[in-house]
């Protein structure tokens, strides 16, 4: 079977640094993708990790271990608009299918 | 550029109906994936459309089906509506040359009664 386990919530203050953790068991890996998803809103595009190491994009940065089956989301300088649904997603190949995780809601307090 | 849109934005149905949904993709866009999202998880891959050819299927029976139009603009088809359907459906493009990040609508809320 393919599974993604990630917390179900994070609370964190504003200007506060948060780590959301994935791990995954698949049938195939090509990469993990995060994404953040607003109340009502679309899933938008974090991140994606292809190879080890770790992405950084502004104040999101994301890291992945191959060996590991282990990727995490940091966001740094918390804001309150971050405060949103964040997922996990693995393909298994490139541009095919994306395997959700269940999410972590992230709530971001002043 | 216009980003991916969809429609309706809800619609409500009655068991065994069939309803359509609709994608149109970004500008530029050749792949076209669809999701459905239960509330309180995250989206599951039904299947994805690559010029006009389905690419990939999800854990979904036959009664959820599919087009791509050589506009790249796709439907989701369901047949025999149950409860169960109800759910938040999302279409994604993406583009050849940016495979992996994949550009989602807004998605339209079907309740089934």
């Amino acid at each position: 079977g393919q599974s993604l386990e990630q917390p179900s919530e994070v609370t964190a203050v504003e200007g506060a640094i948060v780590q959301i953790n994935c791990t995954y068991q698949t049938s195939g890996f090509y990469g993990l993708s995060w994404y953040q998803q607003h109340d009502g809103g679309a899933p938008t595009f974090l991140s994606y990790n292809a190879l080890d190491g770790l992405e950084e994009t502004g104040r999101f940065s994301s890291f992945l271990s191959r060996s590991d089956s282990y990727g995490y989301l940091l966001l740094q300088e918390l804001q309150m608009k971050d405060s949103a649904s964040y997922f996990c997603a693995v393909s298994d190949q490139a541009g095919t299918a994306l395997i959700f995780g269940k999410g972590t809601t992230l709530s971001v307090s002043s | 550029e216009t980003g991916v849109t969809q429609s309706p934005t809800h619609l409500i149905k009655t068991r065994g109906q069939q309803v359509t949904l609709r994608c149109s993709s970004q500008s530029g866009h050749n792949t076209v994936s669809w999701y459905q999202q239960a509330l309180g998880q995250g989206p599951q891959f039904i299947f994805q459309y690559y010029r006009e050819e389905e690419n990939g299927r999800g854990n979904f029976p036959p009664r959820f089906s599919g087009l791509q139009f050589p506009n790249y603009s796709s439907e989701l088809n369901v047949n025999a509506l149950e409860l169960d359907d109800s759910a938040l459906y999302l279409c994604a493009s993406s583009s050849t040359a940016a495979k992996n990040e994949q550009f989602f609508g807004p998605g339209t809320r079907l309740t089934v009664l």
